[in-house]
């Protein structure tokens, strides 16, 4: 089974300023797909970025990147220059990438605030 | 983005009655997934669809039913409402290959009373 895990439920950001979200991921898969998601306040859930399993480098998606650490099973998202747009929830989520049933298992949440 | 529509996007219904909601795609997609976000518990899987008259369940089940007659539409039935199910209903879809994202509907607002 899978299991994500975020464990800070509500976090703070000076505008401007970096900010990195964690997620602890549990899975017996050998390949999987790991990816963050943002809610914003009107309710859309919108896809941010991609790690794959196997893949060597961080994923990175503009102002957003991926800390991949394979051997902790961490996925924490980076978000740069923090603007107040991005006030929203963020999820991550695991698919395996062969076999299973591709079912993507999502985390609990964690709210974003960026502060003027 | 990616063509998911689900309808109705509110819904207020009364305990006992049946509901359905739509999930309708035009990415011909083969997984189409349901799930429900509630306050502190993230978005939970009701049930998913792997193709065509093919479905299994999730975690959150019971008091649920799906069907999946066509590639482009998944529709969940709630067979007797109760006010447990009032919730957020997301309909998610991804590909079997490449990196298995999955885009979303819009959500639908659904609310037993």
């Amino acid at each position: 089974a899978q299991k994500i895990t975020q464990t800070q439920p509500g976090m703070f950001v000076q505008e401007k300023e970096a900010v990195t979200l964690d997620c602890t991921y549990d899975t017996s898969d050998q390949s999987y797909g790991l990816f963050w998601y943002k809610q914003p306040s009107s309710g859309e859930m919108i896809f941010l970025i991609y790690q794959g399993s196997y893949d060597e480098q961080n994923a990175t998606e503009g102002r957003y990147s991926l800390n991949f650490q394979k051997a902790r099973k961490s996925a924490n998202l980076v978000i740069s220059a923090s603007q107040l747009g991005d006030s929203a929830m963020y999820f991550c989520a695991m698919v395996p990438k062969w076999g299973g049933s591709y079912i993507p298992t999502f985390g609990r949440g964690t709210s974003l605030i960026v502060h003027p | 983005d990616a063509g998911i529509t689900q309808s109705p996007r509110h819904k207020v219904t009364e305990t006992g009655t049946p509901v359905t909601l739509r999930c309708h795609q035009t990415e011909n997609h083969r997984y189409m997934y349901w799930y429900r976000q509630d306050p502190g518990h993230g978005l939970r899987l009701i049930h998913y669809s792997y193709g065509v008259k093919d479905t299994d369940k999730g975690e959150v089940s019971d008091g649920y039913s799906v069907s999946r007659s066509k590639t482009e539409d998944f529709l969940l039935t709630l067979e007797s409402a109760t006010s447990s199910q009032t919730s957020v209903y997301f309909c998610a879809i991804s590909e079997s290959d490449r990196d298995r994202v999955a885009f979303f509907g819009q959500g639908t607002r659904l609310t037993v009373v």
